[in-house]
């Protein structure tokens, strides 16, 4: 059982919006910021989104984060089939001696 | 480039122990945070612990607390990530990751991770 809440799956076809949501508590989401991690299968994670809403150099302003009290979200739009993939949201959690919590994952089929 | 080149596989017996080393390239390797995050098949990320090379100092998740030992040669710019008392659960791919912002210019650790090994995996098989 994650620490954040992510659903399992989402879909979309090609050039339409989705968002994923990630759930949290006042110990990580609430009191920190959330970043956002892209991995294609058999890859290591890629960091997509920081710091709730902040795009490192290279990746495409179709993808954006935000964060509101407890939960954040991330939106891809125009959607591609090179966006099938997993994501993970992650965050620090301030409980247990403090450590970097991830949601359980969730699966992006493009239809 | 940055780039994080990781140790080969590993398959250990219940009850060892398993060392992988992460080499890094590229950059300054001293003053950048690098954690350790585990992915059993099929599963999540989880979140093992980490070090600042530069401080020396590594901090763990409770979970892991007593079992896994992380540390830095900075002669050789490779860090390391030593788990105990393996058993079939630690079946996974270790990653390594480095932080993208400085410790030095964040005064810390800023937990977000933009370099990544390409992970080992571990299997835990009697």
């Amino acid at each position: 059982q994650s620490v954040l809440t992510q659903p399992p799956s989402a879909s979309g076809t090609p050039g339409q919006r989705v968002t994923i949501s990630c759930s949290g508590s006042s110990s990580n989401i609430g009191s920190n910021t959330v970043n956002w991690y892209q991995q294609l299968p058999g890859t290591a994670p890629k960091l997509l989104i920081y710091s709730n809403n902040q795009r490192p150099s290279g990746v495409p302003d179709r993808f954006s984060g935000s964060k509101s009290g407890t939960s954040a979200s991330l939106a891809i739009s125009g959607l591609q089939s090179e966006d099938e993939a997993d994501y993970y949201c992650a965050a620090w959690d301030d409980s247990l001696n403090g450590h970097v919590v991830f949601g359980g994952g969730t699966k992006l089929t493009v239809l | 480039q940055v780039q994080l080149v990781q140790s080969g596989a590993e398959v250990k017996k219940p009850g060892s122990s398993v060392k992988v080393s992460c080499k890094a390239s590229g950059g300054t390797f001293s003053s950048y945070a690098i954690s350790w995050v585990r992915q059993a098949p099929g599963q999540g990320l989880e979140w093992m612990g980490g070090i600042i090379p530069i401080f020396g100092t590594a901090n763990y998740a409770q979970k892991f607390q007593g079992r896994v030992t992380i540390t830095t040669d900075e002669s050789t710019s490779t860090a390391y990530m030593e788990l105990s008392s393996l058993r079939s659960e630690d079946t996974a791919v270790y990653y390594c990751a480095r932080d993208r912002v400085s410790a030095v210019v964040n005064r810390g650790y800023s937990y977000d991770f933009d370099y990544w090994g390409q992970g080992t995996l571990v299997t835990v098989s009697s």
